[in-house]
């Protein structure tokens, strides 16, 4: 099983949709998380880190479910330009190390 | 400017050479990590470091080798034992890896193809 699983997508929406990507994770021990944005041929971004509270960011919300081990990240009045790959990571707390998902793909159509 | 720099950008090697690519940050970041990214995959740690004159083996360290023996750099070499060596490989570093802020920021990355 791998660390950190998200569903690769694609997700092909209307300019103006809501979308909503999940994201699992399988170390308890887990103690960080994060949403990066990573645009073709580019460096991953960070989008927004994911709090024990959940947190927004404009059209943006993130969501973080210890007890099932998983992150959410919704999105929306989706533009064109919100059209990229979307990335979870996590952070194991007992490694240091930064794990990231495969990555969802997201394609705003007008 | 605070930041991460790889380089070069692009980087082409004969089959059998050892090449290493550059990662440096002024961002005064304790924790530095290099990944792998192949087409239509998600990143794969090789290496991280923590601390400097200190690191730990990622998921698939094999064929790579690296040092931190500065807080700024960690340059990462791709041996000749590395046997899919093309890729595009990306450096990041982060302020720690424990507590509140260790978000990881990234550099724009280096291209390496094997001729």
């Amino acid at each position: 099983r791998k660390e950190v699983e998200q569903d690769p997508g694609p997700f092909n929406v209307p300019e103006g949709a809501t979308v909503a990507f999940n994201c699992t994770y399988s170390n308890s021990a887990s103690q960080s998380f994060f949403w990066y944005r990573q645009d073709c041929r580019k460096e991953p971004k960070l989008l927004m880190s994911v709090y024990s509270s959940g947190n927004e960011d404009g059209r943006f919300t993130a969501q973080l479910n210890r007890a099932s081990q998983y992150i959410s990240l919704l999105i929306r009045d989706s533009k064109l330009s919100d059209s990229a790959t979307y990335l979870c990571v996590v952070r194991a707390g007992n490694t240091g190390k930064l794990i990231f998902g495969q990555g969802t793909t997201l394609q705003v159509k007008p | 400017d605070g930041g991460i720099t790889q380089s070069p950008k692009y980087l082409f090697r004969k089959e059998g050479q050892n090449v290493t690519l550059s990662c440096e940050q002024n961002l005064n970041h304790d924790a530095m990590y290099w990944y792998r990214q192949d087409p239509g995959q998600g990143l794969r740690l090789i290496y991280y470091s923590q601390i400097v004159n200190d690191f730990q083996k990622g998921d698939i360290a094999e064929g790579y080798s690296v040092s931190r023996e500065k807080k700024e750099s960690f340059p990462l070499t791709v041996t000749s034992a590395q046997k899919n060596p093309t890729a595009f490989y990306l450096c990041a570093s982060s302020k720690g890896t424990g507590g509140l802020n260790t978000e990881a920021f990234f550099g724009q990355g280096t291209r390496l193809t094997v001729v």
